[in-house]
């Protein structure tokens, strides 16, 4: 399987600043997931990071509010950007590995912005 | 429309009976995946069971099975013998595709709460 780990785990920050969560795993993977979970809330999809390509974002997502980064096969970050009390969300990075059938998930970051 | 509809908010069980959480999808694909997640309190993704769109039998893990009904577009998800640490909530997934590198779309969940 897959060993994915994500900094910070939690953070709580003041509106209009930015954060920038990491997301590392231990195998080479082509594709990167970014998922938003609003409190209370499903997962939904923010975008997919594919290494040495522009992230592509889903519709209600835009690149100036949660820039991606996708430097390797093995790590990426999201950054929530002008943060409000909206974006108080867990955040978290998923991943498919060949020969599995699941897409494997960080633990999450818990983001609350005041 | 809604790709993923769990009809179920919450649900309760006894300790020790079994409960079916209930998934209903949408998709013109002839290749998909349907999956199910717990997520307990922690918030992590916990995977426990897949099944392809392809798989004739249904998909059992120890406690888990999924029941499979292609053409009513139903995956739902049962659990035998409910323990306490089986309460949290339940994710019914697809994605569409058959590669490990396509995006899921999850359901709204149900929360489910087993009882002493």
């Amino acid at each position: 399987s897959a060993v994915i780990s994500q900094k910070p785990s939690r953070d709580i920050c003041q509106r209009g600043t930015s954060l920038t969560i990491q997301c590392q795993v231990d195998s080479q993977v082509t594709m990167m997931f970014w998922y938003r979970q609003q409190p209370g809330q499903s997962l939904t999809l923010i975008a997919t990071a594919n290494q040495g390509s522009e992230a592509t974002y889903e519709s209600g997502f835009v690149i100036d509010k949660f820039p991606i980064s996708r430097p390797n096969l093995t790590f990426s970050t999201l950054t929530v950007s002008n943060m409000s009390p909206e974006d108080s969300s867990i955040y978290l990075c998923s991943m498919g590995l060949a020969g599995y059938n699941e897409q494997f998930f960080g633990p999450g970051t818990r983001l609350t912005v005041l | 429309a809604q790709k993923i509809t769990q009809t179920q908010p919450g649900m309760f069980v006894q300790e020790k009976e079994a409960v079916t959480l209930d998934c209903t999808y949408d998709t013109s694909d002839q290749s998909y995946g349907l999956f199910w997640y717990k997520q307990p309190s922690s918030g992590e993704m916990i995977f426990l069971i897949y099944q392809g769109s392809y798989d004739e039998q249904n998909a059992t893990e120890g406690r888990y099975s999924l029941n499979f009904q292609k053409a009513r577009k139903s995956a739902n998800l049962v659990i035998s013998a409910s323990q306490l640490g089986d309460s949290a909530m339940y994710f019914c997934a697809m994605r569409e595709g058959r590669s490990s590198n396509y995006k899921l779309t999850f359901g709204k969940g149900t929360l489910l709460t087993v009882n002493p």
